[in-house]
């Protein structure tokens, strides 16, 4: 089975800050990677998908890029509503694998 | 729209059986797989098993084949989620979705204890 292995788990950052996760497929999964973010209480929201496409009504602020094993989501400046915690997918087969998510902390 | 709906709190005991439901609306419902997703207090999202209305295909994470049965009723648009026999180690929140997909279920918190 292919893993995905993200990182880092948590991480501090203040309003305005660029944000970098980074999710690792253990093997080639081309472009079949998803970003969600889930605040504490509520229903995870989708980000993107594609890797790179932003989901409609996104903000711009939010980018995904990368192909085959490693992908990226960047955050260009941090603002208050992105303290959350973020997961990557891979949804090359039938049954999707999370990353084990990323909590962005001030 | 796309919506899903799912079943509201349960509170079961230990060795109980149980059987939470997901309705969906407002797309093609054979034509998309729908799955469940795990997310035991404090920790993170899990896929659980997911299944193709249109013929019942089904897959399971290995972490949960064996204990639980996902299943479908198209004739109106719905899809479970059950357990024979709970454990406390259950107690989680359940999440159908569509894979790759903006629209989840609200999700449907299940507490096990005696």
């Amino acid at each position: 089975d292919i893993q995905v292995t993200q990182s880092p788990s948590s991480l501090s950052a203040s309003v305005g800050d660029r944000v970098t996760i980074t999710c690792r497929a253990s093997q080639g999964i081309s472009n079949y990677l998803a970003w969600y973010q889930q605040r504490p209480g509520e229903v995870p929201k989708l980000l993107i998908y594609g890797a790179s496409t932003l989901e409609s009504g996104v903000p711009s602020r939010f980018s995904g890029s990368g192909s085959g094993t490693d992908f990226t989501l960047t955050i260009s400046s941090l603002q208050p509503e992105d303290f959350a915690t973020y997961y990557c997918q891979k949804y090359n087969t039938a049954l999707p694998t999370f990353g084990q998510g990323t909590k962005v902390e001030i | 729209e796309v919506q899903m709906v799912q079943s509201g709190p349960e509170v079961k005991k230990p060795g109980e059986s149980l059987k939470i439901s997901c309705k969906a609306s407002g797309y093609a419902f054979t034509d998309y797989w729908v799955g469940w997703v795990r997310q035991m207090p404090g920790k993170g999202l899990e896929w659980m098993a997911i299944i193709y209305p249109g013929d019942s295909d089904t897959q399971y994470s290995p972490s949960f084949q064996g204990q639980v049965t996902i299943s479908v009723d198209k004739s109106i648009s719905t899809v479970y989620l059950q357990w024979s026999s709970l454990k406390a180690s259950d107690t989680a929140m359940y999440y159908c979705a569509r894979p790759v997909e903006a629209s989840w279920g609200q999700g449907t918190l299940v507490t096990v204890s005696s």
